[in-house]
């Protein structure tokens, strides 16, 4: 089936610099993305999402890119902070079900950690 | 405070025992889901929920129940609990079919 995937595991990035987190992602018919962040105990937090008609979209201190011609997803943290170690999941909306369905699909996640 | 409520958060248990995970969310969502969390394989969602009385099967529903008889409460129902649902489980509810997912604290299940 069709499957939402990540380049890298995990990421190690120095305090203040900026942090990019990639996803792949396969079905081309997905309309949704999404981004979470999940620190350890606890459920997975929202950050910011884009819809298939943009390209790009900016939250406070992290962007979205969105390339559909290659499928590719990704966000960028600015100046990392040691409190944005955690790992990241990006998350697409399939078809499988219609346009009013709600399945969800993840990917497997990348661990962020932050030097001081 | 807007939430998503999972009891209990913590279970052991023993095969074939039937169990309840509640999930209970305050912000008048219509779409709910349940996933299940595992080491290497992130989060797969088994049921979903547009609406009341509405339900259909996510990546993998085998061995899980679900009911939506009101709009706040999504229960997850393992009728017969084997090891291989030992995980760490998340409820989730939404505005809408675009919009973001707020997650509940998780249940950490373990069948002995």
């Amino acid at each position: 089936g069709e499957s939402v995937g990540l380049h890298l595991p995990t990421l190690s990035v120095q305090e203040g610099d900026n942090s990019i987190i990639n996803c792949a992602y396969s079905n081309s018919a997905s309309d949704y993305f999404i981004w979470y962040k999940q620190e350890s105990g606890k459920g997975p937090q929202f950050i910011i999402d884009i819809r298939s008609n943009m390209d790009k979209r900016q939250g406070q201190r992290v962007t979205v890119l969105l390339n559909k011609t290659v499928k590719h997803l990704s966000l960028q943290i600015a100046a990392t902070q040691p409190g944005d170690s955690a790992v990241y999941f990006c998350a697409e909306k399939g078809l499988s079900g219609g346009a009013g369905s709600y399945q969800l699909t993840f990917g497997k996640g990348t661990k962020l950690s932050v030097i001081p | 405070e807007a939430q998503v409520t999972q009891n209990p958060r913590y279970l052991i248990t023993v095969t074939g025992k039937k169990l309840t995970v509640t999930c209970s969310q305050n912000m008048n969502h219509e779409y709910m889901s349940w996933y299940r969390q595992d080491p290497g394989l992130g989060l797969r969602q088994i049921y979903y929920s547009m609406n009341v009385e509405v339900t259909d099967k996510g990546d993998v529903p085998e061995g899980y129940k679900v009911s939506r008889k009101e709009k706040r409460n999504f229960p997850l129902i393992l009728e017969s609990p084997s090891p291989n649902q030992t995980s760490l489980y998340f409820c989730a509810s939404s505005l809408g079919v675009n919009t973001e997912a707020f997650f509940g604290q998780g249940t950490r299940l373990t069948v002995v």
